[in-house]
């Protein structure tokens, strides 16, 4: 999607290793979040930026972490990667006057 | 806690038909909704939206209805395409940093 991407698009991952996915936006938007889709389920939110260094936790925060050192970048990690963990996740963007945009997402499979 | 939910999981209707998907929600505060489309391996693409303070919007072949008298949202798609085929997912918005919360989704089919 323009002004977002995701990288990698597809991780292959141990049970045990730790993992960083990273959403990068050129719109200089406020607002950063990370979902997590899951068969049966629609996104569920993990954690979200509402500025430089400012992070809270969402739903389902438990396992992961995140940083936003600039405001183009927001990297959620993996501590200790478990089969739960295997899904696809999305970022999306927000300045709330131009609503919300999605990245293409990643796919995670921790084996 | 409270959450957005969908009635139905899968809908199949006839090209040209009109598709009605349904969404309840239960949060009370919410002041603002929106409808995404998801095809296979993409993220969510925003179709409508609409505030509390409205009813009804309507877009290019599609309607969202608001009853907040029992928290229900609708999306209408007018002529069902075979493009339109994809999960369609409500969403509401809230908290201070204007969280989404999904629904569970449906998956539209529409048959030749």
């Amino acid at each position: 999607d323009a002004g977002i991407t995701q990288s990698p698009r597809h991780k292959v991952t141990e049970t045990g290793t730790p993992v960083t996915l990273r959403c990068h936006q050129t719109e200089n938007h406020r607002y950063m979040y990370w979902y997590r889709q899951d068969p049966g389920h629609g996104l569920r939110l993990i954690h979200y930026s509402y500025g430089v260094k400012d992070t809270d936790k969402g739903e389902v925060s438990d396992g992961y972490s995140v940083s936003r050192s600039k405001t183009e970048d927001f990297l959620l990690t993996l501590e200790s990667a478990t089969s739960s963990q295997t899904s696809v996740y999305f970022c999306a963007i927000s300045s709330l006057s131009y609503g919300y945009t999605f990245g293409s997402g990643t796919r995670l499979t921790v084996v | 806690g409270e959450s957005v939910g969908l009635h139905l999981p899968t809908l199949s209707v006839q090209e040209g038909d009109n598709s009605i998907i349904n969404c309840a929600y239960s949060n009370s505060a919410s002041d603002y909704f929106i409808w995404y489309k998801q095809e296979s391996g993409k993220g969510p693409q925003f179709i409508i939206d609409i505030r509390s303070n409205m009813d009804k919007r309507q877009g290019q072949r599609v309607t969202v209805l608001l009853n907040k008298t029992v928290k229900h949202l609708s999306l209408q798609i007018a002529a069902t395409q075979p493009g339109d085929s994809a999960v369609y997912f409500c969403a509401d918005v809230s908290g201070s940093a204007r969280q989404l919360t999904f629904g569970s989704g449906t998956q539209l089919t529409v048959l030749p």
